[in-house]
C-alpha cells in the first residue's frame, strides 16, 4: 500500500536556526513528490514537485531533495514567517492523478 | 482569477440533516478534488472529476456521501444524512496538468462543518 510519513510531527526552531524536515515514502514507483505549505485556516499552498532521485528545488530559505526512499525539506535561517505545517505527498505511476498526502510537520519559528 | 471557492465557508448543522458543500475551481483546470482533513487522519482524498467526470471515489467513506459536477465551473459535495463524525474541514482543489503535474493543486479555503 502507497504510504507518506512525516518527522518530526512538531518543531520548534529559534529564528535563524536552520533545519530539515523528512518525509518518507513507500510507493509502488513514483511519479512525482510534492511540498505544500498550510497555514491555519488556510488550504495547503503548493512549493515544490521532485521527479527523481537527485533532484533539488529553491525557494527562498526553503530547499527540497529528493532520495529513493525519501524527501528532505531544509529550512535555512528561517524567520517566524515561515511557521506553518508542511505536507509532503506522493503520486504513484500506478494511481494515475490521484495523490496521497503525509501527516504533516507543524513548524514554529521563534523569534 | 479568484482562486477556488467554497462556500459556506463554516457550517454548523445537526446529526441527521443534509449538508451540501460548494466549490468553483479555476477556469480552465480540468482536475477537481475534494478531501477531508481531521487532526486524526490528515488530509484525504475523497473523490476526483476530470473533464467533470468522477474519475476515482473509492476514498468516499460510505454511500451518505456523494459529489456531483454537472459543469466544469461547479460541483458539490452532499452529506445525507450527517453523523457527529463528520465533522472536519472540507477542502476542494483543482489543477490544470494531469500525471505528475496533477501534484500540483490549487486549494480553496475550505469549509469547516460541524455536525452536532
Amino acid at each position: 500500500e502507497d504510504q507518506v510519513t512525516q518527522s518530526p510531527e512538531a518543531l520548534r526552531l529559534q529564528e535563524g536556526e536552520s533545519s530539515s524536515l523528512n518525509c518518507s515514502y513507500t510507493v509502488s514507483g513514483l511519479r512525482g513528490l510534492f511540498w505544500y505549505r498550510q497555514d491555519p485556516g488556510k488550504g495547503p499552498e503548493f512549493l515544490f514537485t521532485l521527479y527523481s532521485a537527485g533532484e533539488e528545488k529553491e525557494k527562498e530559505r526553503l530547499k527540497a531533495t529528493l532520495t529513493k526512499k525519501e524527501s528532505f525539506l531544509h529550512i535555512t535561517a528561517p524567520k517566524p514567517e515561515d511557521s506553518a505545517t508542511y505536507l509532503c505527498a506522493v503520486q504513484a505511476a500506478t494511481s494515475y492523478d490521484k495523490v496521497i498526502f503525509g501527516p504533516g510537520t507543524s513548524l514554529s519559528v521563534i523569534p | 482569477d479568484a482562486g477556488v471557492i467554497q462556500s459556506p465557508r463554516h457550517e454548523v448543522t445537526e446529526m441527521g440533516q443534509e449538508v451540501t458543500l460548494r466549490c468553483k475551481p479555476i477556469s480552465g483546470h480540468d482536475y477537481l478534488f475534494w478531501y477531508r482533513q481531521t487532526m486524526m487522519r490528515g488530509l484525504e482524498l475523497l473523490i476526483y472529476f476530470n473533464n467533470n467526470v468522477p474519475i476515482d471515489d473509492s476514498g468516499m467513506p460510505e454511500d451518505r456521501f456523494s459529489a456531483k459536477m454537472p459543469n466544469a465551473s461547479f460541483s458539490t459535495l452532499k452529506i445525507q444524512p450527517s453523523e457527529p463524525r463528520d465533522s472536519a474541514v472540507y477542502f476542494c482543489a483543482s489543477s490544470f496538468l494531469s500525471g505528475a503535474g496533477g501534484g500540483e493543486q490549487f486549494f480553496g479555503p475550505g469549509t469547516r462543518l460541524t455536525v452536532l
